[in-house]
């Protein structure tokens, strides 16, 4: 079965410094899609980035990044420039590239961004 | 845009009650989905349905039913609530089922089972 695990419960960044949340994940699989979602105090779910496993170059959309390690099956986001409306719960998913619908969450990670 | 709205937002059940939990998008969505957020878990997956009349189980569907009569609606139905479906509930859909999709989220049912 696939897991993903997020082993900073919690971070936090001074504004408009960079933060790197960590994420690994284990799998047999060699095509999948990797997420980073962002829950903020509103509980809406809210996609950040998605990585596609066949696509070696990393996504990045606008100051947030990703550092894709196929190999070490590492799937880190990075946040440059920090601000107060980054301040959310910060959750890695995997989901297989057939059949099965399931998006296998992480546990989380509460990022705080300090004024 | 109205998005994924789900009603209630907030509920308190007595254990052995049953409930719907409403979800709809305006999107014309094909693919839609229910998870359960617990407190240190991740989101895990109820039920889903890939259109209008079928429907599939999730990772954890024990206790729970669901229907797609319309490409809109997709409730999620306690049976008799039991203090183990104390969750937070998310309703969320996507254009199609394809892998790379991106899902959009309602806001999420707060229910406490008593």
């Amino acid at each position: 079965a696939q897991t993903v695990t997020q082993s900073q419960p919690e971070m936090s960044v001074q504004e408009a410094e960079t933060v790197t949340l960590s994420c690994t994940y284990d799998t047999s699989e060699s095509d999948y899609y990797l997420f980073w979602y962002k829950q903020p105090p509103s509980r809406q779910m809210i996609l950040v980035i998605r990585q596609e496993a066949y696509k070696q170059q990393n996504a990045t959309e606008n100051r947030f990044s990703v550092n894709f390690q196929k190999a070490a099956k590492s799937f880190s986001l990075k946040i440059s420039d920090s601000q107060l409306g980054d301040a959310a719960m910060y959750f890695c998913a995997y989901r297989r590239d057939f059949g099965n619908e399931k998006l296998t969450f992480g546990t989380g990670t509460r990022l705080t961004i300090i004024p | 845009n109205a998005g994924v709205t789900q009603t209630p937002k907030f509920q308190v059940l007595k254990t052995g009650q049953s409930m719907t939990l409403q979800c709809a998008q305006d999107m014309n969505h094909e693919y839609m989905s229910w998870y359960r957020q617990d407190p240190g878990m991740g989101l895990r997956l109820i039920h889903y349905s890939v259109g209008a009349g079928i429907t599939d189980q999730g990772e954890v569907p024990n206790g729970y039913n669901v229907s797609r009569s319309t490409t809109e609606d997709f409730p999620l139905r306690l049976l008799s609530a039991a203090p183990s479906q104390t969750s937070v509930y998310f309703c969320a859909s996507s254009y199609s089922y394809r892998v790379g999709e991106k899902l959009f989220f309602g806001s999420g049912t707060q229910l406490s089972v008593l």
